[in-house]
């Protein structure tokens, strides 16, 4: 079947450390996004890219990284510069319209 | 940037009633998009509407994009109705970059 992967589904991370969330499409979508979900909120974008070695920064892109070497992969990398890191991200895949969505990455701060 | 607004902002049903969620926003469109995010926090795909009606089941969509909104009707709804309902529609420029509204929070008692 085709879709979006998101993995892992619930990530911890430490004061002071980085972590990559992975986002895998295997719908030959050209363009991909990061969105980040706080509780009671709608989506805001971090990063998104419409082609590979190409991506350009959301509304919020401060304390994220990302790559887009494949078609099919995004990774997002939450950097130790992002202070309050606790939420809930959202990969996202389209050729045009319409937008589909992986389940998620609950990222949370020990 | 092109505003989205939504309301209501929370809804509460018995099962078996009948509701009309809306979107307005700000600017002419040509695609708007409706997603129901479940408990979960899956992101489901409703409706890719730039303008008429559209229905699927008990679900139907109706945008007028002349006047700037659209209107999600709900009808006999059921306790997995549940959930929050965003509409999403392109930011002006030539990328298919979505905003989002803040949704609808709804909630269907058995």
């Amino acid at each position: 079947d085709g879709g979006i992967t998101q993995s892992p589904k619930y990530l911890f991370r430490k004061e002071g450390q980085n972590v990559t969330l992975s986002c895998e499409q295997n719908l030959n979508h050209d363009a991909m996004y990061w969105y980040r979900q706080d509780p009671g909120q709608g989506l805001r974008l971090i990063y998104y890219s419409q082609i590979v070695n190409d991506f350009q920064k959301g509304d919020i892109a401060e304390g994220y990284s990302v790559s887009r070497e494949k078609k099919e992969s995004f990774p997002l990398t939450v950097t130790s510069a992002q202070k309050n890191p606790t939420a809930f991200y959202l990969c996202a895949s389209s050729m045009g319209t319409p937008q589909h969505f992986g389940d998620g990455t609950r990222l949370s701060i020990l | 940037g092109i505003q989205v607004e939504q309301s209501p902002p929370d809804l509460i049903l018995q099962e078996g009633a009948n509701s009309t969620l809306r979107c307005n926003f700000s600017d002419s469109v040509n695609n708007l998009q409706w997603f129901h995010q479940n408990p979960w926090g899956q992101l489901i795909n409703l409706f890719y509407i730039p303008s008429g009606t559209k229905q699927n089941g008990r679900l139907s969509a109706t945008t007028v994009a002349t006047e700037r909104y659209s209107l999600l009707y709900i009808s006999s709804s059921q306790t997995t109705d549940s959930g929050v309902y965003f509409c999403a529609v392109p930011s002006s420029g030539g990328s298919y970059i979505p905003t989002f509204g803040r949704g609808t929070s709804l909630i269907v008692h058995p």
